[in-house]
């Protein structure tokens, strides 16, 4: 069974301020890709990583994927009150098939 | 920009009874998924189908439950007997041959 276990699970921190969340597993993912979701809608894609030691920006986000394809990691630069949420990484494996696995989730709250 | 769309939003079922939650992929898409979310739990895959078959399914996913694509557009989720563990977020999600999967907004299946 794979897991993925993201930490911290909450996070809670000032407007302006940077912070990094982390995403990991002693899997092997084909790739990696990190979600968004609010309460009661679906996950929403935000990037996705493929090769071992990607790095991936859109805007203030930059996303990571590690050289053995096992972590990542996302830095939130200056956070603003618009980047509270919940945010997922999901592995994909079974090379082809692609089924997600879900880590846990990081709760992000920025405070104003 | 194209979406993944899922009917209805919420259902409310009596157990034993039957339920199809209904999802339109994104239209070019070739792979299509399911996944469920208990109230503060993780995204669980349920089940992966391409060319028209299922690919993978989970544990979760037993004799009652069932896929379908009717028709060129719709992809459809079948709960033979709902039981109250049923109750959950399910999202339908679809992707075209890159790694990206696009979550639909999720049906909520309550099951009394």
């Amino acid at each position: 069974t794979q897991l993925l276990e993201q930490s911290p699970q909450f996070l809670s921190i000032q407007e302006g301020e940077n912070l990094t969340v982390y995403c990991n597993s002693s899997s092997v993912f084909s790739s990696l890709q990190w979600y968004r979701q609010e309460p009661g809608e679906g996950p929403v894609l935000l990037v996705t990583v493929v090769t071992g030691g990607e790095v991936k920006k859109l805007k203030r986000l930059t996303f990571q994927f590690g050289d053995a394809r096992k972590d990542s990691s996302l830095h939130i630069t200056a956070a603003q009150p618009g980047d509270t949420g919940l945010y997922l990484c999901a592995g994909a494996s079974n090379f082809g098939n692609e089924k997600l696995t879900f880590g846990t989730g990081t709760r992000l709250t920025i405070i104003p | 920009e194209p979406e993944v769309t899922q009917t209805p939003s919420h259902q409310v079922t009596q157990m034993g009874q039957e339920v199809i939650l209904r999802c339109v992929p994104i239209s070019n898409h070739l792979y299509f998924y399911w996944y469920r979310q208990i109230l503060g739990q993780k995204v669980e895959f349920l089940v992966s189908f391409y060319n028209n078959e299922i690919s993978e399914k989970s544990e979760i996913f037993d004799d009652q439950f069932s896929v379908e694509r009717p028709d060129g557009s719709n992809f459809t989720l079948k709960i033979r007997s709902t039981k109250l563990e049923d109750s959950a977020m399910y999202f339908c999600a679809s992707r075209d041959d890159t790694y990206e999967q696009y979550f639909g907004p999720g049906t909520r299946l309550t099951v009394t």
